[in-house]
C-alpha cells in the first residue's frame, strides 16, 4: 500500500503566490527528499533532509524534516512559471536498506500568469 | 557526463512479446534501481542492485527480471508483456551510502 501520503494532489496558483505541500506517514523516516519532475523527464533532486527538525533552503524552496520523523513539508515562495511540474516527496524508512526509498504520489503544480 | 541513460524512450508492445529496457550510468555508482510510475501513484521499486552480480527484488518484481554484469549497466527484462505492465519506467543510481538518486529520463511502455 501507499507508504507516504502526499497532499495536495494538485494546485493551481497564480504567479507570485507561495506554494505548500506535505508528506505524512505512519512509519519513521531517517531521510526525507523532495524531487521535481518535468514532463517527459525523470525526477530531479531539489532538497535532502537528514535530521529531525532540520530546515533547509534551496533558493525559493524551503523544506523541513518533521520532529516526529513521520512527516515533511516543502514550500515554494513567489512562484514563477518554470515551477510548473510534479513534486514528489521520498524518504528512507528506518526499516529500509540499500538506499531504497518510498515515494509519495506527487503534487501537480500549475502556475498561471 | 551523461549521467543515467535509458533506452528506448517509447515502446509499444503486444501482449506476450518480450523486451529489454536498457539503463547505463557513467558515474561509477554501485547502487542501481528500477522503478515504475503509474498515474496518480508514487514510484514503485521493481528491482535493485548494490553491485555487479548482486540483484534483489523490490516491491513489484513479478513479470520482470534483471541482471548486473557490469557496474555501468542494469537492464530490465519483460518476458511476457501484459497490459498491467503499461507504465513509465525509471532507472536510477546512487553511490553506495548516498540518497540523492540520479534518475534517467524514463521509458514509456504501452502493452496492447
Amino acid at each position: 500500500g501507499q507508504q507516504l501520503n502526499q497532499s495536495p494532489q494538485s494546485m493551481f496558483i497564480q504567479e507570485g503566490e507561495d506554494v505548500s505541500m506535505n508528506c505524512t506517514s505512519s512509519s519513521i523516516f531517517n531521510t526525507w527528499l523532495w524531487y521535481k519532475q518535468d514532463p517527459g523527464e525523470g525526477p530531479v533532486l531539489l532538497i535532502a533532509l537528514y535530521k529531525a527538525g532540520e530546515l533547509t533552503s534551496n533558493g525559493r524552496l524551503t523544506a523541513q524534516f518533521g520532529i516526529t520523523r513521520k512527516d515533511s513539508f516543502l514550500n515554494i515562495s513567489a512562484s514563477i512559471p518554470s515551477d510548473v511540474g510534479i513534486y514528489f516527496c521520498a524518504g528512507q524508512r528506518t526499516t529500509d536498506s540499500w538506499g531504497k526509498l518510498q515515494f509519495g504520489a506527487g503534487t501537480q503544480v500549475v502556475v498561471t500568469p | 557526463n551523461a549521467g543515467v541513460t535509458q533506452t528506448p524512450k517509447f515502446r509499444i508492445l503486444k501482449i506476450g512479446q518480450s523486451m529489454t529496457l536498457q539503463c547505463t550510468q557513467d558515474m561509477n555508482h554501485n547502487y542501481m534501481y528500477w522503478y515504475r510510475q503509474d498515474p496518480g501513484m508514487g514510484l514503485k521499486l521493481i528491482y535493485y542492485s548494490v553491485g555487479a552480480g548482486i540483484t534483489d527484488k523490490g516491491e513489484v518484481p513479478n513479470g520482470y527480471n534483471v541482471s548486473r554484469s557490469t557496474t555501468e549497466d542494469f537492464p530490465l527484462r519483460l518476458e511476457l508483456a501484459a497490459p498491467s505492465q503499461t507504465s513509465v519506467y525509471f532507472c536510477a543510481s546512487i553511490p553506495g551510502g548516498g540518497y540523492g538518486y540520479t534518475f534517467g529520463s524514463g521509458t514509456r511502455l504501452t502493452v496492447v
